[in-house]
């Protein structure tokens, strides 16, 4: 069964701390993986796709990283803000029978003063 | 460019009432697809058109349905409503063909619709 699971649930950090978001994926056969940001009460906002061959993103001061032979991926945030609190959602894709999407449940991040 | 834009904004119904929502993309994507999100089940797709075509489904019950016309924007209709369908509904647009290319997807605000 095509699953992908985040960890950890939620998350609390100081402003100006970094921190890193796990997603560990059983997703087969792979075509990408995305970073979503969610603000609560809005849609999703896209932070980064990535494919097999892509090892590394970077947008701004995300950054995500995937190992297609552990099926792992994480996001990492640094010098976090207030602005950054809001639920992170990874969704994996695959391919055969049309393009279909596995989505997390998210992590719950909220940087406090 | 005006971003992805759904209405209603909010919305309530009764049980077995049908509804109709609606999604208009970022002017020049031809895809577009839709999306439930529930507190218990996060994020689930729905389904994705392409030029008036639908491209993918996903496990949903025959009483989802949706369409896309000529000029892209996109309708999602669930009929029979349960208590369970009360959610946040999003549409989300992209410039090609979803498939196993990586384009960006650019969610609109989504509609929440509940269900008494």
């Amino acid at each position: 069964k095509n699953q992908v699971e985040q960890s950890p649930q939620s998350l609390i950090i100081l402003e100006g701390k970094n921190c890193t978001l796990q997603c560990n994926y059983t997703v087969s056969p792979f075509s990408n993986l995305r970073w979503y940001k969610q603000d609560t009460g809005r849609g999703p906002v896209s932070l980064t796709i990535m494919t097999f061959s892509e090892n590394t993103k970077s947008n701004g001061r995300y950054t995500a990283t995937l190992d297609a032979d552990t099926k792992q991926s994480s996001l990492h945030i640094t010098a976090s803000q207030l602005s950054d609190s809001a639920s992170y959602i990874c969704v994996v894709s695959y391919t055969g029978g049309g393009n279909k999407l596995t989505f997390g449940t998210g992590t719950q991040l909220k940087v406090e003063l | 460019k005006a971003g992805v834009t759904q209405t209603p904004r909010y919305l309530i119904k009764t049980r077995g009432q049908q509804v109709t929502l609606s999604c208009s993309p970022i002017s020049g994507h031809r895809s577009v697809s839709w999306y439930q999100q529930t507190p218990g089940q996060g994020l689930q797709f729905l389904f994705e058109y392409f030029s008036e075509t639908q491209r993918n489904k996903g496990n949903f019950p025959g009483r989802f349905s949706g369409r896309q016309f000529s000029n892209s924007r996109s309708e999602m209709n669930v009929s029979t409503l349960e208590l369970g369908d009360s959610a946040l509904y999003l549409c989300a647009s992209s410039s090609g063909a979803w498939e196993a290319r990586a384009d960006t997807q650019y969610f609109g605000p989504g509609t929440r619709l509940t269900v008494l």
